[in-house]
């Protein structure tokens, strides 16, 4: 059936490090993919998002290219803060048959000063 | 605009209550759908609601309910509530038409405690 895999956290990284999240999807036909993210106390907000295959997401930093060949939409961020500890999440929705938003399991990133 | 709104956001309950969340989408938005989020499960699709008719519905029994009014407000109904119903429930709305990109917009949900 239709998921969403993402690494495993908690991802732990130094201020300025390059941040590199994994994640995959199995659907059928051709979905919306995006990353979410979920900061402390709060519900999730949209980190970026890509509609069509080889499009590049980006936002704040973050960059997410849709590879429709291996299935793939990995987050990667060039240099990491501290304010970007979250959790991060992947996601896909297909756009046919109603509304789904399919959810990875999250990936928590803790960024130390 | 306003952003998605959820009450209430905290409760405690117990073993065979039930209980009703409530969720005003962003002007605009017909659809609205409910999430439960646990640490060990992590985001786990209810059902999602549009123009008052349910079209999608997760893997939940029957003692999860929801509906959607006139007005795009939507509520979901836990009854005879277990301890494994504690979690987050997060409500997200979404527009529906020509400029229908996916995106959802989440409330800051509402946490649930069962006793």
């Amino acid at each position: 059936g239709d998921s969403v895999t993402q690494m495993e956290g908690p991802v732990t990284l130094s201020e300025e490090a390059f941040l590199t999240i994994n994640c995959t999807y199995t659907a059928t036909g051709y979905p919306s993919l995006f990353w979410y993210v979920q900061y402390p106390g709060e519900g999730l907000q949209l980190l970026l998002k890509a509609t069509k295959a080889d499009d590049k997401g980006s936002n704040k930093g973050f960059e997410a290219t849709y590879r429709k060949e291996t299935t793939s939409f990995h987050l990667e961020k060039g240099s990491v803060q501290v304010s970007d500890s979250a959790v991060y999440f992947c996601a896909y929705s297909p756009l046919t048959g109603g509304f789904k938003t399919i959810f990875g399991a999250g990936t928590r990133l803790f960024v130390k000063a | 605009k306003a952003g998605v709104t959820q009450t209430p956001r905290y409760l405690i309950k117990t073993r065979g209550q039930q209980v009703t969340l409530s969720c005003s989408p962003i002007s605009g938005h017909r659809s609205v759908s409910w999430y439960q989020q646990t640490p060990g499960q992590g985001l786990q699709f209810l059902f999602e609601y549009f123009s008052e008719t349910q079209r999608n519905k997760g893997n939940f029994p029957g003692r999860f309910s929801g509906r959607q009014f006139s007005n795009s407000r939507s509520e979901m109904n836990v009854s005879t509530l277990e301890l494994g119903d504690s979690a987050l429930y997060l409500c997200a709305s979404s527009l529906i038409g020509g400029q229908n990109t996916g995106e959802l917009f989440f409330g800051e949900g509402s946490r649930l405690t069962v006793l």
